[in-house]
């Protein structure tokens, strides 16, 4: 089946704790990104990769890293995690920029 | 600053009752995305508008796109409660850096 799968689905991490959430997907796709949706906010992009090692910040890259060292993953890393990053996170991909996106089941993050 | 405004944010409406949500934006696109997310799920491809006058259609659901006003609507007819959910558009900036700009959301409510 074609997907693209997000772990953990739920985390509780304390302030300052390094975490990775990991992303992958099987449809041999180009380009992957990462959101947090936020109450009323809709989503905002943290970081977008066009493909193997070309990766790029979107609105909201703070505190956020980010790698592709292979097609099919995307992690999102965050380095020192602080409470302003409790949200939920969603990876999706593409087969190429513009065309329509997969996203993940999405992953509830909670920084006490 | 780039916007995407959807209107309303909140509906409830009954069952078999049509209406229409907008989507506004204040860039030049001719590529904009309609999502469907169900509470506590990942975000449904709902419809791809690519150009000027797009109209697309399924089901109960139909949406539109004109590009010379910056407007999406997306149209539902006889509504039934299955449509409940909250409902995004997205567009894609004409001189994109590679980001897909999102509105807040409309969470719709259908009553028996």
């Amino acid at each position: 089946e074609a997907q693209v799968t997000q772990n953990p689905r739920y985390l509780i991490t304390v302030t300052g704790k390094k975490l990775t959430v990991t992303c992958s997907q099987n449809m041999n796709h180009e380009y992957m990104s990462w959101y947090r949706q936020d109450p009323g906010l809709g989503l905002r992009q943290i970081y977008y990769s066009m493909n193997v090692e070309v990766t790029d910040k979107g609105d909201v890259p703070e505190g956020y890293k980010v790698s592709r060292k292979e097609k099919r993953n995307f992690p999102l890393i965050l380095e020192s995690p602080s409470p302003n990053q409790t949200s939920l996170y969603f990876c999706a991909s593409s087969l190429q920029f513009g065309g329509g996106y997969t996203f993940g089941s999405g992953t509830r993050l909670t920084v006490v | 600053e780039l916007k995407v405004e959807q209107n309303p944010l909140f509906l409830s409406m009954q069952e078999g009752k049509n209406y229409t949500i907008y989507c506004n934006y204040s860039t030049t696109s001719d590529r904009l995305y309609w999502y469907r997310q169900d509470p506590g799920k990942s975000l449904e491809s709902l419809f791809v508008l690519l150009s000027n006058g797009a109209v697309k259609q399924e089901g109960r659901l139909m949406a539109s796109l004109d590009t010379k006003a910056r407007l999406s609507t997306l149209h539902i007819t006889a509504a039934v409660h299955d449509l409940s959910a909250t409902y995004f558009c997205a567009v894609v900036p004409m001189d994109s850096n590679y980001q897909l700009i999102w509105g807040a959301g409309t969470k719709l409510i259908i009553k028996p």
